[in-house]
C-alpha cells in the first residue's frame, strides 16, 4: 500500500536558518505530492504540491522538488522565521485512490528568535 | 463562504455514549472526506463522499462508526458506544473532483475525549 515516511523530529532552529524536512514515499501509481501545515490551533492547510517529476512546488519560501528516481519530496526554506512554527506533513495522493490523502506522521518545527 | 465548518469543536464524553459529529463543506465542492487522527500521527482516511454517495470505507471505520452526507450538502460521523481507543482528532476535507492534484480544504477538526 501506499505510505509516506517523514524525518523524526521535532526540530528546533533559529530564525534565518536553513530549513530541510525529508520525505520519501512509497505508491502503486504515480502519486501527487503534498505538504500541509497546522499552525498551533487552526486546521491543516496546503502549502505547496506538485503534480509530476520534476515539478517544484513554491509558496511562502517554502520549496519541494518531486524526484521520482528517489521517491523524495524534501521540503526546504533559505530562512526560516518565528511564524514558521508548526506541524509539517508530507502526503500522498494515488491516481487510483480516489483523491484520499496518505500522510506522514509529520514534524513540530519551532523557530526560536 | 467560510471554508468547511466542523462542530462540535471539541466533545468529552463517557466511554458507551454515542457522539455524532458534523461537517460542513465549501458549498460547490462535491467531494467529502473523514479523517482520523491521534497524537503524535498523521491524518488517517476513513471515509469518502461524492455528493450523497459514499464511495469507500477504511478498514479504520468499524461498524459502530457510520456516516451520511444526505443531499450532497453536510455531512454526519457517528460514533456508538464509544470505547477510549476512540479518543482522536476527527477531521474534515471537502474538494472538488477535478483530479488528484486538487488539494482539499480541511476543516478545524473535532477533538473527542472519551473517558
Amino acid at each position: 500500500g501506499d505510505s509516506v515516511t517523514q524525518m523524526e523530529g521535532p526540530v528546533t532552529l533559529s530564525e534565518e536558518a536553513f530549513l530541510t524536512i525529508n520525505c520519501t514515499y512509497t505508491a502503486t501509481g504515480y502519486p501527487s505530492l503534498f505538504w500541509y501545515v497546522q499552525y498551533p490551533g487552526e486546521g491543516l492547510q496546503l502549502l505547496l504540491k506538485a503534480t509530476k517529476a520534476d515539478d517544484k512546488g513554491s509558496n511562502k519560501g517554502f520549496e519541494a522538488t518531486y524526484r521520482k528516481e528517489t521517491t523524495s519530496f524534501h521540503l526546504e526554506k533559505g530562512s526560516v522565521q518565528v511564524s514558521d512554527s508548526a506541524v509539517y506533513f508530507c502526503a500522498l495522493s494515488d491516481p487510483g485512490a480516489n483523491s484520499k490523502l496518505t500522510f506522514g506522521k509529520g514534524i513540530t518545527l519551532s523557530v526560536r528568535p | 463562504d467560510t471554508g468547511v465548518s466542523q462542530d462540535p469543536r471539541h466533545k468529552i464524553t463517557k466511554r458507551g455514549q454515542n457522539v455524532t459529529f458534523r461537517c460542513d463543506p465549501i458549498s460547490e465542492h462535491n467531494r467529502l472526506y473523514w479523517y482520523r487522527q491521534t497524537l503524535g500521527q498523521g491524518p488517517e482516511f476513513l471515509t469518502y463522499f461524492q455528493n450523497e454517495a459514499q464511495l469507500e470505507k477504511s478498514r479504520l471505520l468499524s461498524d459502530r462508526f457510520s456516516a451520511e452526507r444526505p443531499k450532497g450538502s453536510f455531512s454526519t460521523l457517528e460514533i456508538q458506544r464509544t470505547e477510549q481507543g476512540d479518543s482522536a482528532m476527527y477531521l474534515c476535507a471537502s474538494s472538488l473532483a477535478l483530479g488528484q492534484g486538487d488539494g482539499y480544504t480541511f476543516g478545524s477538526g473535532t477533538r473527542l475525549t472519551v473517558v
